[in-house]
């Protein structure tokens, strides 16, 4: 069966500090890869989101970047965190070309820049 | 381009009582459509979706959600709400052929009280 892992589960980074939130599923090949935030009171926003090894969608502009390395292994960044990164993050998949499945989310990381 | 309207941001009812949290849809084909959970410092998971087959979906935890066309709606009810119903639900929505990307609705907080 296919799992999907984030990691790590909460973080607390200091202003100015790079970020790396990492995200793995397991079980499927070339899954859509996709990162959302949830910010209190604000709905999920998408992020980022990948349908291949190096191929990635911005959503908005933003300090926050993404990459996949390998299939199943996407990756967030920033170089130096604002305190407007604060929120909750997601990872998400799906199966490609297939419209009528949902996504399958991870269990997400609290980050609280400070 | 697809969207949902979550009428509703906060939703009381009392333990035993019906739960019904509204969706609407907008969309220029047939879409898909789903619903999620998400408890407190959690993922969201899956409770139904509409794949264009059953206008009426039963899904996980005694929820279900009815597709009608001509009200472009897709509401989640479940007879009888129990305290573990208490969470935050998002209705989402996927175009068939329209890429790779769920829409959102902003989500309604379910408050169950005794």
């Amino acid at each position: 069966s296919q799992t999907i892992h984030q990691w790590p589960a909460t973080l607390v980074q200091p202003v100015g500090s790079p970020l790396s939130l990492e995200c793995t599923v397991e079980g499927t090949s070339n899954p859509n890869l996709y990162w959302y935030r949830q910010a209190a009171g604000r709905g999920l926003q998408l992020l980022f989101y990948s349908v291949g090894i190096g191929q990635i969608s911005s959503e908005v502009p933003q300090n926050l970047s993404a990459s996949r390395p390998q299939d199943r292994q996407f990756i967030l960044s920033s170089k130096k965190l604002l305190l407007s990164d604060s929120g909750f993050y997601l990872c998400a998949w799906s199966v490609a070309g297939t419209a009528n499945y949902g996504y399958t989310f991870g269990s997400g990381t609290r980050l609280t820049v400070v | 381009a697809q969207s949902v309207t979550q009428l509703g941001s906060h939703v009381s009812v009392s333990e035993g009582a019906l739960v019904l949290l509204r969706c609407n849809y907008s969309s220029s084909v047939p879409p898909y459509l789903f619903w999620y959970v998400q408890y407190p410092n959690q993922g969201l998971q899956l409770l139904l979706k509409y794949t264009s087959a059953a206008t009426l979906v039963k899904g996980i935890n005694g929820f279900e959600a009815e597709f009608k066309k001509s009200e472009t709606s897709f509401h989640l009810t479940k007879p009888s709400a129990h305290m573990s119903d208490a969470a935050e639900y998002f209705c989402a929505v996927r175009a068939p052929g329209g890429g790779n990307k769920l829409t959102f609705g902003t989500g309604t907080q379910l408050k169950v009280e005794l």
